[in-house]
């Protein structure tokens, strides 16, 4: 069945950087675009970034833009979600979620999700 | 695109019949999704393409669309059913979600 697990949140000073991780398993990886959706402590969801399934085309949220990267290894079904320049504003569980669509443009339409790991910037 | 969702949050009844809507800051095609959030969970997938149901969801839920109001409609309420609902529109970048509506037991 498919899975995502992410991993690497924590509690980090305003400022500084993270990186998180998602391990995919049950599907073909290098076939789908992966996202990062994330939710603030009792808010709603926001779209974060997306790597489509070439590694190549990659799109990001204006609130994070210039500050985050998203990168993939597809020898190693993980995608990774570097963290910089980090504010108060990006504390939230951050969600590794699958695109619906296969070997084509992100459809962003989010068909499989991760448990999440949470992120606390601390100022 | 802007998706307002409307209630924010609402009281029911097992057996009631729940309607959620989502209003479109402009026309769209259907690309419109809904999920079912319940606390300390992931959201999961329930509905696609406005009212295509995934796999394994009950027949219960359903969801239309009239013009620019997106619906999502459980038919008949039930106990694991309380959960936080959010729509997401997927018809133009940046995907965009609702606020999201709190369905509470009355």
């Amino acid at each position: 069945q498919v899975q995502l697990v992410e991993s690497g949140g924590g509690v980090v000073q305003s400022g500084t950087s993270l990186r998180l991780s998602c391990a995919a398993s049950g599907f073909t990886f290098s076939n789908h675009g992966i996202h990062w959706v994330r939710q603030a402590p009792g808010k709603g969801l926001e779209w974060v970034a997306v790597l489509y399934y070439d590694a190549i085309t990659e799109y990001y949220a204006d609130s994070v833009k210039g500050r985050f990267t998203i990168s993939r290894d597809n020898s190693k079904n993980t995608v990774y979600l570097e963290m910089n320049s980090l504010r108060a504003e990006d504390t939230a569980v951050y969600y590794c979620v699958r695109d619906w669509n296969i070997r084509a443009s992100a459809i962003y339409y989010f068909d499989y999700w991760g448990q999440g790991t949470l992120v606390t910037v601390s100022s | 695109i802007q998706v307002t969702q409307s209630p924010s949050s609402l009281s029911a009844s097992v057996g009631d019949r729940v309607t959620i809507t989502c209003r479109a800051s402009q026309g769209m095609n259907s690309w419109l999704g809904w999920y079912q959030q319940k606390p300390e969970k992931a959201p999961k997938p329930l509905i696609y393409d406005t009212s295509k149901l995934e796999s394994g969801v009950p027949s219960r839920f359903s969801g239309s669309r009239s013009g620019t109001d997106f619906t999502l409609t459980i038919s008949s309420l039930q106990p694991e059913d309380f959960a936080t609902y959010y729509c997401q529109q997927y018809s133009s970048y940046p995907p965009t979600f609702g606020g999201g509506t709190k369905v509470d037991i009355k």
